[in-house]
C-alpha cells in the first residue's frame, strides 16, 4: 500500500487489560510518530522514532505507555493496564526524514475504547 | 510551554463563500508552521507549510499567511465547497535537541452548507 496503515481500526477493551496498536509506515520513511487525539482535543504527541536513534519518549503520559519500532519499519504502541482516560484515537504518522519540514503522512488511526 | 490556539472553534458557512481561520502560537524555537485538513474518521492531510522567512503560501483555494513577529497565521479558503467541511488544524514545530516536535492546535471545525 502507498499510505500509512494502522490496525486495528477499532479496539474495545476492559479496564485493566493491555492493548497493542500497530502502525505500518510508508516504505522508506525513517521517521515515525505516535499521537493521541481525545474527543474535542488537539493531537497530543506521544513518541517519535528517527532511524536508529533512541526514540524521543517525552510525550508518553505514563509508564503504562511504551512503543517499539522493529527493523526501522513497523511500530507497536502498547498500553498496559488500560484506564478509561486512555480512550482516544491513536494516530501514527511517518515522514521521509527527521527534518521538521518533511511532511508527515498520517494513518487512519485506531479508535480505542476502554470500558 | 509551547501552545497553539485556534479560532474560531467552529464555523458554518454557505457554499461558495470565503472564510478565514486563525492560529496564534507561542512555540520556541520556531521551525515551521503547517495547516492540516482532517476529514471525519481520517488522519490529517497537510495543506501548506511555511518556514520563518515565508509570509504566504497557496495550495489551490487555500492560502496561508504567517506573521512571525506577531506569531500569527491564518488560513483563507476561497469559494468554499461542500468537500471543505472538515477540521483544520494548525501545527507549529519547534526544535528540541535533535528532534522536531510539533504542537497541534485543537482545530477549527468548518461546516459548509449548500
Amino acid at each position: 500500500g502507498a499510505g500509512v496503515s494502522q490496525s486495528p481500526s477499532n479496539k474495545v477493551t476492559e479496564k485493566g487489560k493491555d492493548v497493542e496498536l500497530r502502525c505500518d509506515p510508508i516504505s522508506g520513511h525513517t521517521a515515525l510518530y505516535w499521537y493521541r487525539q481525545s474527543l474535542g482535543q488537539g493531537l497530543e504527541f506521544l513518541i517519535y522514532f528517527q532511524g536508529n536513534s533512541a526514540p524521543d519518549k517525552s510525550g508518553l503520559p505514563s509508564d503504562r505507555f511504551s512503543a517499539e519500532r522493529t527493523g526501522g519499519s513497523v511500530s507497536t504502541l502498547t498500553i498496559q493496564r488500560t484506564q478509561q482516560e486512555d480512550s482516544a484515537v491513536y494516530l501514527c504518522a511517518s515522514s521521509s526524514g527527521g527534518v521538521s519540514y518533511n511532511e508527515q503522512f498520517f494513518g487512519p488511526g485506531t479508535r480505542l475504547t476502554v470500558l | 510551554k509551547n501552545q497553539v490556539e485556534q479560532s474560531p472553534q467552529s464555523l458554518i458557512i454557505l457554499e461558495g463563500k470565503n472564510c478565514t481561520l486563525q492560529c496564534n502560537y507561542t512555540v520556541s524555537p520556531f521551525s515551521n508552521l503547517r495547516w492540516y485538513k482532517q476529514d471525519t474518521g481520517r488522519g490529517p492531510v497537510s495543506l501548506t507549510i511555511m518556514t520563518f522567512s515565508e509570509n504566504t503560501k497557496s495550495n489551490g483555494r487555500y492560502t496561508a499567511t504567517l506573521d512571525a513577529d506577531t506569531k500569527q497565521s491564518s488560513l483563507h479558503i476561497t469559494a468554499s465547497q461542500l468537500s471543505d467541511s472538515a477540521s483544520y488544524i494548525c501545527v507549529v514545530s519547534a526544535r528540541s535537541g535533535g528532534s522536531y516536535i510539533p504542537t497541534f492546535g485543537r482545530g477549527t471545525s468548518l461546516i459548509v452548507h449548500p
